[in-house]
């Protein structure tokens, strides 16, 4: 149990179609991230955000984008589904941005575009 | 580009020794993390290293040569629960934490 909560855990939309899904950190914990895993893939880094300001972001286009707010929670959002975007979406945070700070996972939120 | 490689998937009998390996090539690097993850659960953290050698912790070692790139994860006393995909990742310089690359997995498998 890690204490990170994500919704949806299964989630199909249709093409074009745009989703929110949702994160709950652990208390205290001032950063989050954003991974895509593709099915036998390893996590790719979306973007992570620090106290409500994105402060790192991966390979993605601007149609994803997050928010964080002061409560621990966070949103993904995707915009304008493409079928690539089926995967699985983790969610992580930590207490602070330290190299050597631990990643807490969520479950994730399994996404099918059709 | 960033690039890593582990095996994709490896067979152990139940009692036995596995050694993981995972070779990096990034434009920077700040320590490398293990992660198991099980079918369809959340990753969880096993191990870090950022200095050379190697890191016990219980059944688990984590081992990291920084000149050759390459780290390897070993599991002793292999249990049928070990079961699950291991995720070598590295931290570049100057990201945090969070902006972690991860190779595609090993899945292992471990049978009776």
């Amino acid at each position: 149990e890690t204490g990170v909560t994500q919704s949806p855990t299964h989630l199909i939309k249709t093409r074009g179609q745009q989703v929110t899904l949702r994160c709950s950190s652990q208390s205290g914990h001032n950063t989050v991230s954003w991974y895509q895993q593709a099915l036998g893939q390893g996590p790719q880094f979306i973007f992570q955000y620090y106290r409500e300001e994105e402060n790192g972001r991966g390979n993605f286009p601007p149609r994803f984008s997050g928010l964080q707010f002061p409560n621990y929670s966070s949103e993904l959002n995707v915009n304008a589904l493409e079928l690539d975007d089926s995967a699985l979406y983790l969610c992580a945070s930590s207490l602070d941005q330290g190299k050597s700070e631990k990643l807490f996972f969520g479950s994730g939120t399994q996404l099918s575009v059709l | 580009g960033q690039n890593i490689d582990q095996p994709t998937e490896m067979t152990a009998t139940e009692g036995a020794i596995v050694q993981i390996n995972c070779t990096y090539q990034t434009s920077g690097f700040n320590g490398l993390f293990w992660y198991q993850q099980h079918a369809g659960e959340a990753p969880t953290f096993l191990s870090y290293n950022v200095l050379d050698g190697l890191e016990e912790k219980g059944r688990f070692s984590s081992f990291l040569s920084r000149s050759k790139g390459y780290s390897y994860l070993l599991l002793k006393e292999l249990q049928m629960k070990d079961s699950a995909s291991y995720l070598c990742a590295v931290i570049l310089g100057g990201g945090s934490q969070g902006n972690l690359i991860f190779g595609k997995g090993t899945k292992l498998s471990v049978k009776p």
